[in-house]
């Protein structure tokens, strides 16, 4: 039962680099989400989809992307890394009844 | 926007004590949820309550639902070292799949 899962688990990029976080689902929800945690924030919100095809934006979209071509995979990418987008990033599927979210184990990030 | 404020931030107690986390919603909430996250690791879901004045218990845990549908807690009984993380709620905006999370409690438990 593989779950939610995220990789990379660590990364450090420069400032201005690109990368793309990868997420995938295997519980076949159509529901999939990107949180960011900060100290003393909480998560917040980056995107959302819910279904192939479908992406819109959260709380906190800027200097981001998504896109959902596929149920199982939702990848999260950062155009042109900033030090502000050091964070932990988690990753989430819904189930149908929105009764529980399940969070991958999250990607640590450091902008440099 | 919605804001989901829990208080305290932090808190520290003796093994056996007891523990109560308090959430508020700037608006009404449809439903609310708990999550525990274990030091570095990632949110685990606890609960859902969607009535008002809803009580629902997990063991040594007690969620409540305020009558108003704006706030709630978490209430531990007796905590273990097992306990320790950070308590978050959370609550739909539009539509479940867009959770707003409160700040958190972090709880640090002392043999």
């Amino acid at each position: 039962n593989a779950g939610v899962t995220q990789t990379p688990k660590f990364q450090v990029l420069k400032t201005g680099q690109s990368m793309t976080l990868q997420c995938a689902q295997d519980m076949n929800h159509e529901y999939m989400s990107w949180y960011r945690q900060d100290p003393g924030m909480g998560l917040r919100l980056i995107h959302y989809s819910v279904g192939a095809g479908i992406t819109d934006q959260g709380e906190v979209p800027n200097g981001y992307n998504v896109s959902r071509s596929t149920t199982e995979d939702f990848p999260l990418r950062l155009l042109s890394a900033a030090p502000s987008q050091t964070s932990v990033y988690f990753c989430a599927s819904t189930d149908t009844s929105g009764n529980t979210i399940y969070f991958g184990e999250g990607s640590w990030l450091t902008v440099v | 926007g919605q804001q989901v404020m829990q208080i305290p931030q932090y808190q520290h107690v003796q093994e056996g004590e007891d523990f109560t986390t308090y959430c508020n919603s700037s608006t009404t909430l449809s439903n609310i949820q708990w999550y525990k996250q274990r030091p570095g690791g990632h949110p685990v879901f606890l609960i859902q309550l969607v009535k008002s004045g809803e009580v629902k218990k997990q063991k040594r845990l007690t969620f409540q639902f305020g009558e108003a549908k704006k706030n709630s807690s978490l209430h531990i009984t007796a905590t273990q070292t097992t306990d320790v993380g950070t308590y978050f709620c959370a609550g739909p905006t539009t539509g479940f799949q867009k959770l707003v999370f409160g700040t958190g409690t972090r709880l640090l438990v002392s043999p």
